[in-house]
């Protein structure tokens, strides 16, 4: 069946170092979609990619959808301490059926 | 606007032990999911209903899950008899189906179950 692998699992970074989660699918997907987590809450939505190659950018985030729109990253600059959470990758296959990743458990420390 | 609102949050049962979430997602979203979280993991989807139709429960047990979404508004999610390994966060999350919005998933707060 289809899967989406997201790595890593976990990231320790000082506060001030960039973090980087990447997925992965095996199969092509039609958009591809990002959540945080923070600790103790529920995943909310942070952005949606749909073009092949699509890169999105909000703030400190950047957000890229690979050509073959099977894989994407999230990658965020000088990381802050209100950056802490897992941050989710969700790939939308048929209909309306979205994978999500294991997630990435970010800790940053000040 | 409400968002997406779920409960009980916290249920302690004994295994055996029947035991039944509700969830009342976003007006005027018509499709629903229920997700299940273990600790350490991302959403695994029990159940779709596109407004009151279950449009994708394989990957719900159906030997002892069952859900219905009456009028295609609520709904309710139950488990019978659960087992220790049902310990989970059950996620209820909404959805507005169609061209307008980015698509995302609205989830509720979950329902955390711990079976003894």
């Amino acid at each position: 069946g289809q899967q989406v692998m997201q790595i890593p699992q976990y990231q320790h970074v000082q506060e001030g170092e960039d973090f980087t989660t990447y997925c992965n699918s095996s199969t092509t997907l039609s958009n591809i979609q990002w959540y945080k987590q923070r600790p103790g809450g529920h995943p909310v939505f942070l952005i949606q990619l749909v073009k092949s190659g699509e890169v999105k950018k909000q703030k400190r985030l950047t957000f890229q959808f690979g050509e073959a729109k099977k894989n994407s990253s999230l990658h965020i600059t000088a990381t802050q301490t209100t950056d802490v959470g897992t941050y989710f990758c969700a790939g939308r296959g048929n209909f309306n059926k979205f994978y999500f990743g294991s997630g990435t458990k970010l800790n940053v420390k000040p | 606007e409400a968002g997406v609102v779920q409960s009980p949050r916290y249920k302690i049962i004994e295994k055996k032990q029947p035991v039944a979430f509700w969830c009342n997602p976003i007006s005027g979203h018509n499709t629903l999911y229920w997700y299940l979280q273990n600790l350490g993991q991302g959403p695994e989807l029990l159940i779709r209903y596109e407004n009151e139709e279950a449009v994708d429960d394989s990957q719900l047990p159906k030997d002892r899950f069952s859900a219905e979404r009456l009028k295609g508004v609520d709904s309710t999610l139950k488990i019978q008899p659960a087992e220790l390994g049902d310990s989970a966060v059950y996620l209820c999350a909404s959805r507005l189906a169609g061209q307008s919005g980015s698509g995302e998933l609205f989830f509720g707060e979950g329902s955390r179950l711990t079976v003894l």
